[in-house]
């Protein structure tokens, strides 16, 4: 049972323009969300993170987005560079569920020059 | 400051051996956690560790697995008598967190394990 899912194992953007990610989990006990990028043969590098007593945070080109009713998150990077072509991994957790992450399988973006 | 180390980056093991992987946690850092990613698919966590404490492991095998965090040296993950079914990749991540929680982890850059 996938509690944290990302329905798009890939996405192609042209460089410059946005790139959206989305995320969708089931468990509502989770309130704390996180991106985390990765590229080959290196372990995923955080991105960014959003408490559920927000709705939006943003960093630089990088907003995430949050629907609570709705059980669904969403990253946006403005504007797309090459150097994102990358897998975006979304995860959940909470503190009753104390360190442990729950990952999403991942979507893979391509920017195009 | 080095960041989480990992090794070996690559094993291979035939079916029936063990495997040994290994995580130096970034330096400060305390507490550890593993997690597995099978081909085309997120990592789900395994294990998390204190020094010489194993703080939750709901998420490990329970046969053939183990992990251990000793108050000197790297934490150690443990396959015994490998199947080709374990063949994944394997990271490490550390946290500085003594006290409470944090949702800080660091990634180390992972052990494949491939079993032949």
């Amino acid at each position: 049972d996938q509690q944290v899912k990302q329905n798009s194992p890939s996405l192609s953007v042209q460089e410059g323009r946005i790139s959206i990610l989305n995320c969708d989990y089931t468990n509502s006990m989770f309130d704390y969300f996180l991106w985390y990028k990765k590229y080959p043969a290196e372990g995923p590098t955080f991105l960014i993170s959003i408490s559920s007593i927000k709705d939006k945070n943003e960093d630089g080109r990088f907003t995430v987005f949050l629907n609570k009713s709705a059980k669904h998150l969403s990253l946006h990077i403005v504007p797309s560079q090459p150097g994102d072509s990358a897998v975006y991994f979304c995860a959940a957790t909470s503190y009753r569920f104390g360190q442990n992450f729950v990952f999403g399988p991942g979507t893979r973006l391509s920017v195009l020059p | 400051n080095a960041g989480v180390m990992q090794n070996p980056r690559h094993l291979v093991r035939r079916r029936g051996q063990e495997a040994r992987l290994r995580c130096s946690p970034m330096k400060g850092h305390s507490h550890v956690y593993w997690y597995r990613q099978l081909p085309e698919e997120g990592l789900k966590f395994m294990v998390y560790l204190q020094k010489e404490n194993i703080i939750d492991e709901s998420g490990m095998p329970k046969e053939r697995f183990s992990a251990e965090f000793p108050k000197e040296g790297p934490s150690i993950l443990r396959i015994q008598q490998v199947v080709r079914g374990d063949s994944a990749a394997y990271f490490c991540a550390s946290s500085p967190t003594t006290s409470g929680l944090s949702y800080e982890q660091y990634f180390g850059p992972g052990t494949r394990l491939t079993v032949t």
